[in-house]
């Protein structure tokens, strides 16, 4: 089975802090992706990565970086924290884009106050 | 640009109930259409899946049709139990013709199921 493992399930951070969510997965899959969740908007994609040290943005960069160094390693960062991006963070990954299955760590639920 | 519109929730539906869920997708192409399942506290996980037209996914109950005349995939399940109360996603990929390009979800539809 595919495991995609998050940092942390709940995080409460100040405005203005630096943040770091770590997505880790043991399947060796080429592509990761973030996603952010909110109420009535639905999944929308931040960041995704489809090779090591390879990044592209995705719908909603602004505020956000990634750094993949290791194949396995895919971090979301949030250089100054504020409170509008107080969110669900959803971590994915797939071997092949198209029709492959995409598979979804359990969510970080990030409030910054 | 691709794009998948599903019907806003929240839904909810008594024990035994049957269930739709509508969504239908705007693409260039041919791709290929998924449901993803949310439950409570939980990532999403795939639940079913179709890669072309005419394609029927299931899984747990659940079914799908690929109908490319009416750009639809609408999730159907006859009769629901508590345990489906979640959040259901519709997604299409565009099948990789273009690349490197991921899912496009829709903004999702929570199912409240009542004994």
């Amino acid at each position: 089975d595919v495991k995609v493992t998050q940092s942390s399930r709940y995080l409460v951070k100040r405005t203005g802090e630096k943040v770091f969510l770590e997505c880790v997965q043991d399947m060796d899959h080429e592509n990761m992706f973030w996603y952010r969740q909110d109420p009535g908007l639905g999944l929308r994609l931040i960041y995704f990565s489809y090779d090591v040290k390879m990044k592209e943005k995705g719908d909603i960069p602004e505020g956000y970086s990634v750094s993949r160094e290791k194949k396995e390693r895919f971090s979301l960062i949030l250089e100054s924290a504020s409170t509008n991006q107080t969110s669900m963070y959803l971590c994915a990954t797939t071997d092949f884009m198209g029709n492959y299955e995409q598979y979804f760590g359990p969510g970080t639920r990030l409030t910054v106050t | 640009g691709n794009s998948v519109t599903q019907m806003e929730g929240p839904v909810t539906l008594s024990e035994e109930a049957f269930l739709t869920i509508n969504c239908t997708y705007t693409a260039t192409g041919y791709p290929s259409l998924f449901w993803y399942v949310q439950y409570p506290g939980e990532g999403l996980q795939l639940l079913l899946k179709a890669t072309k037209a005419d394609d029927k996914g299931s899984n747990k109950g659940f079914e799908a049709t690929y109908r490319k005349e009416t750009t639809s995939f609408h999730l159907e399940k006859g009769s629901v139990q508590v345990s489906d109360s979640a959040v259901y996603f519709c997604a299409l990929s565009d099948g990789g013709n273009s690349g490197n390009t991921p899912l496009v979800f829709g903004k999702g539809t929570r199912l409240s199921v009542i004994a």
